[in-house]
């Protein structure tokens, strides 16, 4: 079992609508869930991140985590065409006192004008 | 501050030669990763530094690689004996020490083709 797991998609989407992007994870004693975005060609950029259970919002984006399911999400909604990219799931992890982010292989989203 | 600054953007080299990655870190960031990022997939995770002390290294990582952060600032990742499998963007991230969330701020990239 891949220690996070993403779809990899694609995904479309129609302008305008809400585009959920979906992560599980493996590891119980993950503290801190974030998404990242990368556009094609780019390296990843921090959209948010979570680390309590339930909704967290941040304009357009919100990041759902559920820790008894091991269960992270992604909402955007009024998807733009400006969203079209590959969305990251990570997960901190602590080990021994070392700390490190674990990605999914990502799910590509496109928008559709 | 500019953020993360990583050289060269782009290396193209022959089987077998060794290459070097250099990662300007944003100054008031104590932490720094590398990870290593193929077509199609997440970020792999290849070590992590906390100031000038390597702290965790992936199996990932084969006595080819070996990865220095001198004086805690810069940092450098060498391939040795390069081999086609390389071929893959090499992505250096710093965070800074705070408890809570570690937001990771990565750099360009540097891309590894290697014939």
């Amino acid at each position: 079992q891949k220690e996070v797991e993403q779809n990899s998609g694609p995904l479309s989407v129609p302008e305008g609508a809400i585009a959920s992007l979906n992560c599980t994870y493996s590891d119980r004693g993950s503290q801190s869930f974030f998404w990242y975005r990368q556009y094609s060609g780019k390296s990843p950029e921090l959209i948010m991140f979570i680390y309590s259970n339930g909704d967290k919002e941040d304009g357009r984006f919100t990041a759902q985590l559920n820790k008894a399911s091991q269960y992270v999400s992604l909402l955007i909604r009024d998807s733009q065409p400006s969203d079209s990219a590959t969305y990251l799931c990570a997960v901190r992890s602590l080990n021994f006192g070392n700390e490190k982010l674990t990605f999914g292989t990502g799910t590509r989203l496109t928008i559709i004008p | 501050d500019t953020g993360v600054s990583q050289n060269p953007r782009h290396k193209i080299t022959k089987r077998g030669q060794n290459v070097t990655f250099r990662c300007d870190p944003i100054s008031e960031h104590n932490r720094l990763y590398w990870y290593r990022q193929t077509l199609g997939q997440g970020p792999e995770f290849l070590t992590y530094f906390q100031n000038e002390a390597q702290l965790e290294k992936s199996r990932l990582l084969s006595d080819r690689f070996s990865a220095e952060r001198p004086k805690g600032s810069f940092s450098t990742l060498e391939i040795q004996r390069t081999e086609q499998g390389d071929s893959a963007m090499y992505l250096c991230a710093s965070s800074p020490r705070q408890p809570g969330a570690n937001v990771l701020t990565f750099g360009a990239g540097s891309r590894l083709t290697v014939l």
